[in-house]
């Protein structure tokens, strides 16, 4: 069955570094997303993407987050400037368009944790 | 703004037995979907049921069906014949018909007793 991968499965930075969490969404699938979840709260939007343009973003995702799509394949997110409140499992998901009738697919999610 | 609440953090079951998960929404949209996330603790989010809300009829999964209530805008789970497997953290979530991002509740904690 087709899948989302995510790399890395955990990473560790320093407050102010930057990182890319990087996501391969299933093949055919159009539609992109990154989701975030705070140790022990509930999982929260970030951003959605789609013909490699953001369609829309959470109050979250501020000028210190970005998405990019490089090579066809790869969805990144990157965060300029860590803070410890960044610390948080990230998921990445796709759709083979617009959810609600078609089903969102996530990967296994990327440990960020801040020191 | 569309609201989803999950109202019990925790619940236990006897294996074989049955749980029901409850869950209730806001909004004020015709044209929704709900789902059923399950998180294990590897804590990859799997999808384990789906409703369309212009259906009257309840979604059904296996072991696994809801409770879709339009009117009193509630969608509980209820897990039949309860496995080991089944313990893990139960999300609900809610999506506008029109708009591509989830809207998940807190979370609740099952878990399954041998």
């Amino acid at each position: 069955e087709p899948e989302v991968t995510q790399t890395p499965s955990h990473q560790v930075t320093q407050m102010g570094q930057e990182v890319i969490l990087r996501c391969v969404p299933i093949s055919n699938h159009l539609y992109f997303y990154w989701y975030r979840q705070i140790l022990g709260q509930k999982v929260e939007f970030l951003v959605s993407f789609y013909n490699n343009e953001i369609s829309e973003k959470s109050e979250i995702f501020d000028d210190q987050f970005s998405v990019e799509r490089p090579d066809g394949s790869n969805f990144t997110l990157k965060i300029r400037s860590t803070k410890l409140e960044d610390s948080a499992m990230y998921f990445c998901a796709s759709s083979p368009d617009r959810i609600g009738a078609n089903v969102l697919t996530f990967g296994a999610g990327s440990r960020l944790t801040v020191l | 703004a569309q609201t989803v609440t999950q109202s019990q953090p925790e619940m236990s079951v006897q294996e074989a037995e049955t749980v029901t998960l409850s869950c209730t929404y806001d909004t004020s949209e015709s044209d929704y979907y709900l789902f059923w996330y399950k998180q294990p603790p590897s804590r990859q989010m799997i999808l384990v049921i789906r409703q369309e809300a212009y259906k009257q009829q309840n979604a059904t999964e296996n072991r696994f069906s809801v409770n879709f209530q339009k009117a009193a805008k509630s969608f509980s789970l209820k897990i039949s014949d309860s496995q080991l497997g089944d313990a893990a953290m139960y999300f609900c979530a809610y999506i506008r018909g029109s708009q591509g991002n989830l809207i998940f509740g807190k979370g609740t904690k099952l878990s399954v007793k041998p």
